[in-house]
């Protein structure tokens, strides 16, 4: 079955200090497909990346970066130089390409709380 | 702005009612999906369709059904409500391309059952 763990569950830190989530995930299927969403105090989930198992190649879009590492099985998530409207609630999420359908297995989240 | 609408935003409600949850998709994508996010659960997927078919099939209760229309969208119906039913219930679309695709997701409905 498949499960994706993200430890912390808050992390505190002030403007522009970097901050990485960390995001484990278990699964049995050798093709899969991992996500990262932020859920902002207004509620709504926002899409923030997708990557393949295949592709291990590491992300960075603007100040975020993604670490992906199949060996580890991790999917870690990187905000550099942080803001104070970066604070949210970050989603890890999996997706098994052996499963029905397109479900998607998220983590507990980890809120981030940027101070100014 | 994903592009997904859900109505109503807000909803409150006594326990042992019924109520209904509406979703219409991205234009263009086939995939439903719905997801209930609560504090002692977190965000659990509850059931997908595509193209008016179930596709897949999460820990859904029974009091609880679905069904996408014709034009995509999609209901979720909630029944014999009891007060561990209050959560935020996001709807979600994709262009249904098996595995690979992006879920999209609504702004939610808060159900609050008393």
């Amino acid at each position: 079955a498949q499960k994706v763990t993200q430890a912390q569950t808050e992390i505190s830190v002030v403007e522009k200090e970097d901050v990485t989530l960390d995001c484990v995930y278990e699964t049995r299927d050798t093709t899969y497909y991992l996500f990262w969403y932020k859920q902002p105090p207004s509620g709504e989930l926002v899409f923030l990346i997708r990557r393949n198992s295949f592709d291990e190649q590491n992300e960075i879009s603007g100040r975020y970066s993604w670490n992906f590492q199949k060996s580890t099985s991790s999917f870690n998530f990187t905000i550099t130089a942080s803001q104070v409207v970066d604070s949210a609630v970050y989603f890890c999420a999996l997706s098994e390409a052996k499963a029905a359908g397109n479900k998607l297995t998220f983590g507990g989240g980890t809120r981030v709380l940027v101070k100014p | 702005d994903s592009g997904v609408t859900q109505t109503p935003k807000h909803l409150i409600t006594a326990t042992g009612q019924r109520v209904t949850l509406r979703c219409s998709p991205r234009s263009g994508d086939l995939s439903v999906y719905w997801y209930q996010q609560s504090l002692d659960q977190g965000l659990q997927f509850l059931i997908q369709y595509y193209n008016g078919e179930e596709r897949a099939k999460g820990n859904i209760l029974e009091r609880f059904s679905a069904q996408q229309f014709p034009d995509l969208h999609s209901e979720l119906n909630l029944s014999s409500l009891e007060l561990g039913d209050s959560a935020l219930y996001f709807c979600a679309s994709s262009a249904g391309l098996p595995h690979s695709d992006t879920q999209y997701f609504g702004p939610g409905t808060r159900l609050t059952v008393l």
